[in-house]
């Protein structure tokens, strides 16, 4: 069965806190990516990786970055955390070429007080 | 960056109604998916649609790809509670072709 998993389901953070989220796949997927999910927003794309130490930015990148040591791996970074980052992080894989299906974690739901 | 608007943003129909949701691009697209998020799930991917016009169905429901490949539906017939939930279309930018970007989503309420 195949899996991304996220290291954390809830996270609360105090503002300026560094927050690190975590996230590997099981499927050797070259592709994988952040998103938030906000009310009436969507799922907005932070940042995505398609290959080991590649990175590009997303629609919203501002406030985060991201680092792909391992192709199984996928770090989100909130450097100094602030309360408009309370939302909910997804983390998601998909294999190389245009139209393959992305593969989603659990989700981890973030407040930042 | 290639983007895809989603609507309506909520819909509640009454058990047995039927349902569409509409995806629009200003862009032409190369393909077209579609995910469901059940209520504390994450989305689950549910189909691709790559030609232009293509209809394809999974039971009760009916995808469809415009000929201008700009503009995709979701039409759930006859819903039961089973389908409440997101549903998100999605697509890969033409420009980075990695880049997989949503819609908003459509929420679907269902009354039994």
């Amino acid at each position: 069965d195949v899996k991304v998993t996220q290291s954390s389901r809830y996270l609360v953070k105090r503002t300026g806190e560094k927050v690190f989220l975590e996230c590997v796949q099981d499927m050797d997927h070259e592709n994988m990516f952040w998103y938030r999910q906000d009310p009436g927003l969507g799922l907005r794309l932070i940042y995505f990786s398609y290959d080991v130490k590649m990175k590009e930015k997303g629609d919203i990148p501002e406030g985060y970055s991201v680092s792909r040591e391992k192709k199984e791996r996928f770090s989100l970074i909130l450097e100094s955390a602030s309360t408009n980052q309370t939302s909910m992080y997804l983390c998601a894989s998909s294999s190389q070429g245009e139209g393959t299906e992305a593969f989603f974690g659990q989700g981890t739901r973030l407040t930042v007080v | 960056g290639q983007q895809v608007m989603q609507i309506p943003q909520y819909q509640h129909v009454q058990e047995g109604e039927d349902f569409t949701t509409y995806c629009n691009s200003s862009t032409t697209l190369s393909n077209i998916q579609w995910y469901k998020q059940r209520p504390g799930g994450h989305p689950v991917f549910l189909i691709q649609l790559v030609k232009s016009g293509e209809v394809k169905k999974q039971k009760r429901l009916t995808f469809q790809f415009g000929e201008a490949k700009k503009n995709s539906s979701l039409h759930i017939t006859a819903t039961q509670t089973t389908d409440v939930g997101t549903y998100f279309c999605a697509a890969y930018d033409m420009e980075y072709g990695n880049k997989l970007v949503f819609g908003a989503g459509t929420i679907l309420r269902v009354k039994s």
